[in-house]
């Protein structure tokens, strides 16, 4: 069985401070993974994903994630936060493919001004 | 290019009818799956199909079903509906069934069942 833990159900930031999103996992054989964005009313938005490779992936809206095997984490990070920003994000892993991924059950960024 | 579609946008039915939700995937997307995504919770895995076969199902009853026709869209079926089938459907699609391609969302159905 797969699993997905988001500890922080809320995390609260300043605009133009970095922000970390967390995510630990747990699945067999070699991990997939995934952050989501979902704004209010939408569907989720692909973020960044974690193949294999280098441990640092950067994706869309400079979003990045490092990938810690030994701890089985899969943190989302930006370096400097934006208002925009502020929306729901969900980790998901698979060790078969993107379509039976196991989610996490969101975290909810706030970025204030 | 088209996103994933969903339709209906908003559903309320009864106690014990039935419900047809439909998806099509983007252009070229043969993999579709689809998520029940309750308030407050991450999207939890209901079906996926690849070129018309079913290749997962998550721990969902037999009442809900779906089939994938030939041009790839998608239909998922919930029979005898329960107020707990009240939540935001998702569907997602992507371009193969290999691990690393990411999926695409629609923006859901909401079901509200009373």
């Amino acid at each position: 069985a797969q699993s997905v833990a988001q500890p922080e159900d809320q995390v609260n930031v300043a605009e133009g401070n970095p922000l970390t999103v967390k995510c630990t996992y747990s699945v067999s054989g070699n991990p997939y993974l995934f952050w989501y964005v979902q704004y209010p009313n939408r569907g989720l938005q692909f973020l960044l994903k974690y193949i294999t490779g280098d441990n640092l992936v950067k994706g869309s809206y400079g979003f990045e994630a490092e990938f810690n095997k030994s701890q089985t984490s899969f943190h989302l990070k930006k370096p400097s936060a934006l208002v925009s920003d502020s929306a729901l994000y969900f980790c998901a892993v698979t060790n078969t493919n993107a379509g039976k991924s196991t989610f996490g059950d969101g975290t909810t960024l706030t970025v204030k001004p | 290019d088209a996103g994933v579609t969903q339709s209906p946008t908003h559903l309320i039915k009864t106690r014990g009818q039935q419900v047809t939700l439909r998806c099509s995937p983007i252009s070229g997307h043969k993999s579709v799956s689809w998520y029940q995504q309750v308030l407050g919770q991450g999207p939890q895995f209901i079906f996926q199909y690849y070129e018309k076969e079913e290749r997962g199902r998550g721990n969902f009853p037999d009442r809900f079903s779906a089939r994938q026709f030939p041009n790839y869209s998608s239909e998922l079926n919930v029979n005898a509906l329960l107020l707990g089938d009240s939540a935001l459907y998702l569907c997602a699609s992507s371009f193969r069934l290999a691990g690393g391609y990411e999926q695409y969302f629609g923006p859901g159905t909401r079901l509200t069942v009373t």
